[in-house]
């Protein structure tokens, strides 16, 4: 089966550029988790989806942040412009929620150096 | 041997002794926990969990307790082994809080 595939795996470029991460979930979850992980903050939660629908995004930092999930098998996370501040790993990660809850499934992540 | 980290970022380990990582939670309503493992180069990877009507939960190797009175959720490692070696959470707070969790190194 596979699982949540995030891509570019790797992305490095220059500040002030836009940059555009993306996710397939698994086939039949629901609800879609964007994490940001560093050093010094660990990992944090920047935006869930629930049947497409965005349902919290406190966690984007600020406006050069947005994520869109035009369907249940496709989401994006974009920055533009991108700073170096922006470098860390960014994690995407899927789940069925229901009446019971699941453990999130997570991809491999994307490894963003902004320079 | 035994070893155990109290919500310490670093947890270092013998081989082969048991390991025991701790987690607080504050929300007594919370009935679902979850225990993460992630290995370096990897997103965080599902290994165990366990809900509120229960206290102990096993798996192969890990074992997770659940004291709901002192709301106190920790995940034992049995024989550890240098593959465990990882950062392990337990998200809090409907399970999206995973902060910087606590890294386990297993010294041969």
């Amino acid at each position: 089966d596979a699982g949540v595939i995030q891509s570019p795996r790797h992305e490095v470029t220059e500040m002030g550029q836009e940059v555009t991460l993306r996710c397939k979930p698994i086939s039949g979850h629901n609800s879609l988790f964007w994490y940001r992980q560093t050093m010094m903050r660990g990992l944090e939660l920047l935006i869930y989806f629930n049947n497409n629908v965005p349902i919290d995004d406190s966690g984007m930092p600020e406006d050069r942040f947005s994520a869109k999930m035009p369907n249940a098998s496709f989401s994006t996370l974009k920055i533009q412009p991108s700073e170096p501040r922006d470098s860390a790993v960014y994690f995407c990660a899927s789940s069925f929620r229901g009446r019971s809850s699941q453990p999130q499934h997570f991809g491999d992540g994307t490894r963003l150096s902004i320079l | 041997g035994e070893s155990v980290g109290l919500h310490l970022p670093t947890l270092s380990v013998q081989e082969g002794d048991n390991s025991i990582i701790n987690c607080a939670y504050s929300n007594s309503a919370s009935d679902y926990f979850i225990w993460y493992k992630q290995e370096s180069g990897k997103g965080p990877q599902f290994i165990i969990d366990i809900r509120s009507n229960m206290d102990k939960r096993q798996g192969q190797r890990v074992t997770v307790l659940l004291n709901k009175t002192v709301k106190h959720l920790s995940l034992q490692i049995a024989a550890t082994q240098p593959g465990d070696s990882a950062v392990y959470f337990c998200p809090s707070a409907g399970k999206l809080i995973f902060g910087q969790g606590t890294t386990l190194q297993v010294k041969p």
